[in-house]
């Protein structure tokens, strides 16, 4: 069964700071990884997706990449704003149905 | 906003009683997702519809869980005989095709 593992659980960084969020996947044989980002109290909001045969994605400050013979996949967030604390998941389609097998999520924190 | 509500955003019930959610996507959403998030975990997969054919189910989902999407319209959640291990936000997601799942809000369910 695929595991998906995000690493650190949370993180809290001053405004401005570039940073970079973990997420490893025990089983490599994936159609897509995609990230989230979860408001308290509210659904999950797609950020990127990476296709299996793609390395990374872009959109805006936010940059994905994608190893897949690690098992690994980076979310790099540029020039961070306190309007970027939430918590952000991967999750990995195993079966190209998009059932998506999720991480524990990293919460972060953008302090003014 | 996604377009995709769910009702009631809040459940109590006590142990034993029966409960359910209902979720409703936007017209064009063919395809719709349950997932189950208990507290300080990602979300899990239970099932996925194509129109109104549930296609997967998780073996998450026991017996007590039904689904349905009678006219690939809305869906329902219906828990039997609730447990406390029930307790969670049980998540609906709605999509045009295999890479989109736009989140709703979710419902939090707690048993007493």
């Amino acid at each position: 069964k695929q595991e998906v593992t995000q690493i650190p659980a949370a993180l809290s960084v001053p405004e401005g700071e570039n940073l970079v969020l973990n997420c490893s996947f025990t089983d490599s044989a994936i159609y897509n990884l995609q990230w989230f980002r979860q408001d308290p109290g509210k659904g999950l909001t797609s950020l990127l997706l990476i296709q299996s045969s793609q390395r990374e994605q872009t959109s805006g400050r936010l940059n994905a990449s994608l190893d897949k013979s690690s098992g690994r996949s980076t979310l790099y967030i540029a020039a961070s704003q306190p309007g970027d604390s939430a918590t952000y998941l991967c999750a990995a389609d195993q079966t190209g149905a998009n059932n998506l097998f999720f991480g524990t999520g990293t919460r972060l924190t953008v302090i003014p | 906003d996604t377009g995709v509500s769910q009702d009631p955003r809040h459940k109590i019930t006590k142990r034993g009683q029966n409960v359910t959610f209902r979720c409703d996507p936007i017209s064009e959403h063919n395809r719709l997702y349950w997932y189950r998030q208990t507290l300080g975990q990602g979300p899990e997969f239970l099932t996925y519809f194509q129109n109104e054919a549930q296609l997967e189910k998780s073996r998450l989902l026991s017996d007590r869980f039904s689904a349905e999407r009678p006219k690939g319209s809305f869906s329902t959640l219906e828990i039997q005989r609730t447990e406390q291990g029930d307790s969670a936000m049980y998540l609906c997601a709605g999509g045009r095709g295999v890479y989109e799942q736009y989140f709703g809000p979710g419902t939090r369910l707690t048993v007493t």
